[in-house]
């Protein structure tokens, strides 16, 4: 799988929205931007995932650029509950079943 | 559903004492995951399953992790024997095909 790059840590104030970038420039044509968050003692938790399209669900959107090289999680309105580790992963869907996770993105809400 | 049910939350044991970690997946979810969560190294996949088969343990760090699947609703994670530097918390995830990961809440275990 393709190696991601995100910074370590964000800040947002609440209520604001929350823009996270990723970096996969080495993505391959079949592998999938996957986003998930770990609020801190639970396990991580699914957000989205693209594969060229931008996508949006109740929880974030999800914009790709056209070169599938880099893309951005967005939260519309962070809340105080927001506050997590983001995880950017670039994953295939056919092959190994894997999902590896780099450090992420510690997003810190502030009130 | 209740999710990937984990047991137990917290394991204190001394050194060299056998340790069991236990997962119920979500039903009908075909894949199963073990990761394991430290500060020093973060999330590591330790080993995963489909179809109650190990299909890549290449993450098991040495010979004193074995990982079982005996049915589709049950998988164990063994230690034994255990060592201090395998404090971490462990998780256990499980998904339909390559759809999305549902993680349990995880075993903070502490071995002293």
């Amino acid at each position: 799988d393709a190696k991601t790059t995100q910074p370590t840590s964000m800040d947002c104030a609440e209520g604001r929205a929350a823009n996270l970038p990723c970096n996969h420039s080495t993505i391959s044509g079949n592998e999938y931007v996957y986003w998930y968050r770990q609020i801190h003692s639970q396990g991580p938790q699914y957000i989205i995932h693209g594969l060229k399209n931008n996508e949006t669900n109740e929880m974030a959107s999800l914009i790709i650029t056209e070169d599938r090289k880099s893309s951005t999680l967005i939260l519309p309105h962070a809340t105080l509950r927001d506050t997590a580790v983001y995880y950017c992963i670039v994953r295939a869907q056919t092959g190994a079943n894997n999902l590896f996770f780099g450090t992420g993105t510690r997003l810190t809400v502030i009130p | 559903d209740a999710g990937v049910i984990q047991s137990p939350r917290h394991e204190v044991t001394e050194m060299g004492q056998e340790v069991t970690l236990r997962c119920k997946p979500i039903s009908g979810h075909d894949y199963l995951f073990w990761y394991r969560q430290t500060m020093m190294r973060g999330l590591e996949l330790l080993i995963y399953f489909n179809n109650n088969v190990p299909i890549d343990d290449s993450g098991m760090p040495e010979d004193r992790f074995s990982a079982k699947m005996p049915n589709a609703s049950f998988s164990t994670l063994k230690i034994q024997p255990s060592e201090p530097r395998d404090s971490a918390v462990y998780f256990c995830a499980s998904s339909l095909g390559f759809g999305k990961l549902f993680f349990g809440s995880g075993t903070q275990l502490s071995v002293l």
